[in-house]
């Protein structure tokens, strides 16, 4: 079974602090994608970064990255130098061999002036 | 960037009312999916389409829904007989394969159901 859990339903950080958000998975699929999606409160999902499970390396895109570690896996989102507009709820997802989505129940972050 | 759009962005429709939510994926998609986000809860497949057909199906897409692509490009969700619980954001998807990347989500479009 395919499971994604964020344990954080929310967190709170600085404006230009670094922040993590957890995201945990469980599949039986050899070759499987990690992402991230922020939904601000206007609803939209915005992708955010991907994660192939045989990448060697941690992806990152901008002030994103993704914390890759296989063997707990788990696939956290850190995010650097945290802006106001970073302020919104994000999911963690995963997709496998089969073609649809599972998502995390959320974690909603709020960036504090 | 190639978008997937979704209109309208949001639909109030009275219970009981039929209603049909537009989706118009990226042109050189072959995949494409409905999910469902119910306020406050996490996004949930509904169906996936392949090939003029309905490939997989969650147990929400009951009798009430029914998907169609009517030409080529729109790609339409049709919930035949509207309740409360079905007021959620719909997400439209698609993707170009079946390849673990190369996944775009529509903007959403708001149901209220009143």
């Amino acid at each position: 079974a395919q499971k994604i859990t964020q344990t954080q339903p929310g967190m709170f950080v600085q404006e230009k602090e670094a922040v993590t958000l957890d995201c945990t998975y469980d599949t039986s699929d050899p070759s499987y994608g990690l992402f991230w999606y922020k939904q601000p409160s206007s609803g939209e999902m915005i992708f955010l970064i991907y994660q192939g499970s045989y990448d060697q390396q941690n992806a990152t895109e901008g002030r994103y990255s993704l914390n890759f570690q296989k063997a707990r896996k788990s696939a956290n989102l850190v995010i650097s130098a945290s802006q106001l507009g970073d302020s919104a709820m994000y999911f963690c997802a995963m997709k496998g061999d089969f073609n649809k989505f599972y998502f995390g129940s959320g974690t909603k972050l709020n960036v504090k002036p | 960037e190639p978008e997937v759009t979704q209109t309208p962005s949001h639909q109030v429709t009275q219970m009981g009312q039929e209603v049909i939510l537009r989706c118009v994926p990226i042109s050189n998609h072959l995949y494409f999916y409905w999910y469902r986000q119910i306020l406050g809860q996490k996004v949930e497949f509904l169906v996936s389409f392949y090939n003029n057909e309905i490939s997989e199906k969650s147990e929400i897409f009951d009798d009430q829904f029914s998907v169609e692509r009517p030409d080529g490009s729109n790609f339409t969700l049709k919930i035949r007989s509207t309740k409360l619980e079905d007021s959620a954001m719909y997400f439209c998807a698609s993707s170009e394969s079946r390849r673990v990347g190369g996944y775009t989500f529509g903007s959403g479009t708001r149901l209220t159901v009143v």
